[in-house]
């Protein structure tokens, strides 16, 4: 069975800090796709970045960073000098295979002046 | 404009009454998808579909039903059945299944009241 797991609720910074949302996955699939969606408070989810299970190559775009760790099994999503506008619920999914997605619960981030 | 369009933006609902979202897509996608979100928790699945006049029943298929009978409309209702229908409903299309990201509507918030 997939799981995703974000054991963070809800993270609150100050402004230009930066923060880290962990995601862990399970999957007995040997290929797979993580991704991480944004949901602002207008609620529809946009999509950030996905990962196939072959590249464990870190991207960076932006302030935006991803760190992908089969060995832990985790796809952790690192935000540098957070902004106010960085606020939202950020979903961590797993999915491929002809398979549907299996979202975590989300982390809220609140970003405060 | 490309993208997904679902109304109302706003619903509310008579217990026992039977209801219907509309999802509407223009980005030619093959696959539609529709989840639910209760505050506090992940996306769930209820249904999709990967082919016009074909679709299947997600983790939470229980008081819902849809049809495909348009490649760019996949119509969620949620029947009195549904014992606990309030919730954020989210619409998503994704270019064809497996492993692809998926785009998100902007969601249909339904009360029962």
């Amino acid at each position: 069975a997939r799981k995703v797991t974000q054991a963070q609720t809800e993270i609150s910074v100050v402004e230009k800090e930066d923060v880290t949302l962990d995601c862990v996955y399970e999957t007995r699939d040997t290929t797979y796709y993580l991704f991480w969606y944004k949901q602002p408070p207008s609620g529809e989810l946009v999509f950030l970045i996905r990962r196939n299970s072959f590249d464990e190559q870190n991207e960076i775009s932006g302030r935006y960073s991803w760190n992908f760790q089969k060995s832990t099994s985790s796809f952790n999503f690192t935000i540098t000098a957070s902004q106010v506008v960085d606020s939202a619920v950020y979903f961590c999914a797993l999915g491929g295979g002809g398979n549907k997605l299996t979202f975590g619960t989300g982390t809220q981030l609140k970003v405060e002046l | 404009d490309g993208g997904i369009t679902q109304s109302p933006k706003y619903l509310f609902r008579k217990e026992g009454q039977n209801v219907t979202l509309s999802c509407e897509q223009n980005l030619n996608h093959d696959a539609m998808y529709w989840y639910r979100q209760d505050p506090g928790q992940g996306l769930r699945l209820i249904y999709y579909s990967q082919i016009v006049n074909d679709f299947q029943k997600g983790d939470i298929a229980e008081g819902y039903s849809v049809s495909r009978e348009k490649k760019e409309s996949f119509p969620l209702t949620v029947t009195s059945a549904q014992k606990n229908p309030t919730a954020f409903y989210l619409c998503a299309t994704e270019r064809t299944t497996g492993g692809g990201e998926q785009f998100f509507g902007p969601g249909t918030r339904l009360t029962v009241l």
